[in-house]
């Protein structure tokens, strides 16, 4: 089976940092694309970052671009969002999903997120 | 980057159609065709409902269809079901830059 498993949210203060893994199975995890999406309470989706299969190439949303570091680990199936200079409105819930291409282009499966929340 | 824009609301009564409408740019819905809709009920994680403007992934029931024209995409859900309501968002490619760009989602109503 298919399947994305988010960890790493929590409480964190406005300016601080917190780290989201997501880690795969059930796939060939380094011939996909990954991307994060996130969703304030709510609020519609948001896409935030995507990275390709063998890390090289990264993209940001703007309002994430300078704070926000996309990663991977092939060999632990692992992916990961550094979150730098966190400001209120970065309170969501954070999905990692795996994106089909090729000449196609879609999400899918959604691991079931997790929920950051900046408070002081 | 800006939101794809949606109908914040639509309804419907059971066994009715309804088109929930997405538009974009000529950079996102209308210069490719990658629109995908995914349906969130409360709580849960978003489903994919249509890929490539009017694909269907296996599983999908066919009362649910996709359509494009020029900038603006479109969900049709015929045979309204209750347990078609939910949220919906459509999604595009936009290049690479930014890339990928959600509508702010449609709340559908099955009355």
């Amino acid at each position: 089976e298919v399947q994305l498993v988010e960890s790493g949210g929590g409480l964190v203060k406005p300016g601080g940092s917190l780290r989201l893994s997501c880690t795969a199975s059930g796939f060939t995890f380094s011939t996909y694309t990954m991307n994060w999406v996130r969703q304030a309470p709510g609020k519609g989706l948001e896409w935030v970052s995507s990275i390709s299969g063998t890390g090289t190439y990264t993209y940001y949303a703007d309002l994430m671009k300078g704070r926000f570091t996309i990663s991977r680990d092939n060999a632990k199936n692992s992916l990961f969002l550094q979150m730098d200079s966190l400001r209120a409105e970065d309170t969501a819930v954070y999905y990692c999903a795996r994106e089909i291409t090729g000449t196609t282009f879609w999400f899918d499966p959604w691991g079931r997120g997790t929920l950051v929340t900046v408070s002081s | 980057q800006s939101a794809l824009t949606q109908p914040r609301s639509v309804s419907g009564s059971p066994g009715q159609s309804v088109t929930i409408s997405c538009t974009g740019t000529s950079s996102d819905v209308g210069g490719h065709n990658y629109v995908s809709w995914y349906q969130q009920h409360p709580g849960k994680v978003p489903k994919v409902m249509i890929y490539d403007v009017s694909k269907r992934p296996s599983g999908v029931p066919d009362r649910f269809s996709g359509s494009k024209s020029g900038n603006t995409a479109s969900l049709t859900i015929s045979g309204l079901q209750v347990e078609d309501e939910a949220d919906y968002y459509c999604c595009s490619y936009a290049g690479d830059y930014p890339r990928v760009v959600f509508g702010g989602g449609t709340k559908l109503t099955v009355l």
